[in-house]
């Protein structure tokens, strides 16, 4: 299907576990951004990427990490998963300008117990 | 740093009504300026841009002006309907140079619309 695509949709991990959330996009899009959404923060850049084995941090990097071996997918890893890493992460994608639209994901809704 | 800053919700209106969502921004260059709204469950989608000073933005019924003056990107509609109930974001993206292209988000307003 054409798009950019979230996997999984729903997660639950214990704390100290690692997790990786998945993110695949069709468009062959150059950027790629993961977003953490939480109530009264609205959306926070966590890592994003310019093209492939490009990556850079956002607003909120820490305990995560990255990376972008092919154009079309984005992983992101919790390494140690805590508690306060409970969220909804968006994947999304964009054309390489700054006046493009950025096509978002469904969300993955992630709990760290 | 950059930033963008919005109305606190949530805006509760009866349909029909008119509704202003307030943004404004903060940005070293010259963003370009964004509404995105989210539907209950679902990603974020672009309602509306502008990419220049005194754009306007449109689309469903909803406008948006880029007001260079004022740092600021309002959202209106001049009848909302319960079907407009949803999250809406403002954001912005600014070229930081090289290969950089920050999409950067406000807090999002809660829009409750009642029949």
């Amino acid at each position: 299907d054409a798009g950019i695509t979230q996997s999984p949709r729903y997660k639950i991990t214990e704390t100290g576990r690692q997790v990786t959330l998945m993110c695949h996009q069709t468009w062959s899009h150059s950027y790629m951004f993961w977003y953490r959404q939480d109530l009264g923060h609205g959306l926070r850049l966590i890592y994003y990427s310019a093209a492939a084995d490009i990556t850079d941090k956002g607003e909120v990097p820490d305990g995560y990490v990255v990376s972008r071996s092919k154009t079309e997918n984005f992983p992101l890893t919790l390494e140690s998963a805590t508690r306060s890493q409970t969220s909804v992460y968006f994947c999304a994608s964009s054309e390489s300008t700054g006046f493009a639209e950025a096509f978002f994901g469904q969300g993955t809704r992630l709990t760290v117990v | 740093g950059d930033s963008v800053t919005q109305m606190e919700g949530p805006v509760t209106l009866s349909e029909e009504a008119f509704l202003t969502i307030n943004c404004t921004y903060t940005a070293t260059g010259y963003p370009s300026l964004f509404w995105y709204v989210q539907y209950p469950g679902e990603g974020l989608q672009l309602l509306l841009k502008a990419t220049k000073a005194d754009d306007k933005g449109s689309n469903k019924g909803f406008e948006a002006t880029y007001r260079k003056e004022t740092t600021s990107f309002h959202l209106e509609k001049g009848s909302v309907q319960v079907s407009d109930s949803a999250v809406y974001f403002c954001a912005l993206t600014l070229n930081y140079g090289g290969a950089t292209n920050k999409l950067i988000f406000g807090t999002g307003t809660l829009l409750a619309v009642q029949p």
